[in-house]
């Protein structure tokens, strides 16, 4: 069974501060994709990564693939109040039949 | 507008009732999923419907009986309903191995 380590589950820090969720597997993706979800809503696709050692920039937001293609970080610089939200990375099973593997979610709140 | 949409909204109803909810795309994509969202926020994936087609199924209770009329739409029939199916139930669209676009989600509730 393919899983996606979510890290960590929760992080409540100052605005201005900087921080970094992470996602880890011992299985190789194909891609990973990062979502935002605020409450009441669906989650919404930040990035797609594809390529092992990618380096992705959303703004103030850093997205990483990491070179085995086993791993993702995301790094948000300088956090805004408008940064809370709840953080999911998903990544495409390489076995047939397209299938995201969700990680359990980083819930963040920035404090202003 | 809304790209995916999907209702109700809410859900509040007694065990042993049975539901739907609807879902529609108008995105034009060709797969159709249904997630439900736990109270911890896990998305475990339900169905999915690829062109009409059932293309996977996970191990979901067979009272969760999805159907597929169109490509732009999917609903959830949901038989005999038990309390701890009480979750956040999101449709979900997309090209085939592309990203997913989401709608808001119907909270259910039962009591």
């Amino acid at each position: 069974t393919q899983l996606l380590e979510q890290s960590p589950q929760f992080l409540s820090i100052q605005e201005g501060e900087n921080l970094t969720v992470y996602c880890n597997s011992s299985s190789v993706f194909s891609s990973l994709q990062w979502y935002r979800q605020e409450p009441g809503e669906g989650p919404v696709l930040l990035v797609t990564v594809v390529t092992g050692g990618e380096v992705k920039k959303l703004k103030r937001l850093t997205f990483q693939f990491g070179d085995a293609r086993k791993d993702s970080s995301l790094h948000i610089t300088a956090a805004q109040p408008g940064d809370t939200g709840l953080y999911l990375c998903a990544g495409e099973s390489m076995d047939s039949n397209y299938q995201l593997i969700w990680g359990a979610g980083t819930k963040l709140i920035i404090k202003p | 507008d809304t790209a995916v949409s999907q209702t109700p909204k809410y859900l509040v109803t007694q065990m042993g009732n049975d539901k739907s909810i609807k879902c529609e795309q108008n995105l034009g994509h060709d797969t159709m999923y249904w997630y439900k969202q736990d109270s911890k926020k896990f998305l475990k994936i339900m169905f999915s419907y690829n062109n009409k087609e059932l293309i996977i199924n996970e191990t979901v209770p067979n009272r969760f009986s999805p159907k597929s009329p169109d490509k732009a739409h999917l609903n959830l029939h949901i038989n005999s309903l038990e309390l701890g199916d009480s979750a956040v139930y999101f449709c979900a669209s997309s090209r085939l191995n592309s990203p997913l676009h989401f709608g808001n989600g119907t909270r259910l509730t039962v009591t």
